[in-house]
């Protein structure tokens, strides 16, 4: 089983719509989750950490974390062309204070 | 100059040549990453360093060699490598310490060609 697992993709959202980007992850201990964006021949690019079960919001992003069932998501609304890229879950493995284990990202594909 | 650059951004190698890959961060983190990012594959973290001490090598071959001389610098050199290792290298910094990780802030990578 893979650590941390995401739907390659592409994923196709039209323009405007909200686009749900899925993460789930094998370590149950895990503490921190993050999302990167990554566009074509680019470096990772942060854009939401979430450490808490629940929702977070920073402005059209919306993480969502639920340990229970090892799984979180990126929701992106009102998306935008901007937006094509791929999506990159991270996972902070117990008992290594600073070892982030990747999926193999999901790419989104916004639709004018 | 803020953040973390790397160089060179392109290398084109042979297999027997000797050269280096540099990451500098400006952010005053403490612990740096060497990941190389394969096509269609995840990204593989390959060196970690807490304090210019390396904590973490993943099975990394002999022939990537790191060296962190100190907390803002980080260097992987490379000699005598095979076609398989053409890779996207990143370098990242992150600020360590419990209870979390802290984010890690990525370079713009050192795409590497083996001819």
């Amino acid at each position: 089983q893979k650590e941390v697992e995401q739907n390659s993709g592409p994923l196709s959202v039209p323009e405007g719509a909200i686009a749900s980007l899925n993460c789930t992850y094998s370590d149950r201990v895990s503490q921190s989750f993050f999302w990167y964006r990554q566009y074509s021949g680019k470096s990772p690019e942060l854009i939401m950490s979430i450490y808490s079960n629940g929702d977070k919001e920073d402005g059209r992003f919306t993480a969502q974390l639920n340990k229970a069932s090892q799984y979180v998501s990126l929701l992106i609304r009102d998306s935008q062309p901007s937006d094509s890229a791929t999506y990159l879950c991270a996972v902070k493995s117990a008992g290594t204070a600073s070892k982030l284990t990747f999926g193999t990202g999901t790419r989104l594909q916004v639709t004018l | 100059e803020t953040g973390v650059t790397q160089t060179p951004r392109h290398l084109v190698m042979g297999m027997t040549n000797k050269k280096s890959l540099k990451c500098e961060q400006h952010l005053g983190h403490n612990a740096m990453y060497w990941y190389k990012q394969s096509a269609k594959k995840p990204l593989e973290l390959m060196f970690v360093y807490n304090f210019k001490e390396q904590t973490e090598n993943n099975s990394v071959p002999s022939r990537f060699s790191p060296e962190c001389p100190n907390s803002s610098h980080l260097f992987l050199h490379l000699h005598t490598l095979q076609p398989e290792d053409s890779a996207l290298y990143l370098c990242a910094s992150s600020q360590m310490g419990p209870p979390r990780a802290t984010e890690a802030f990525f370079g713009q990578g050192t795409r590497l060609t083996v001819v």
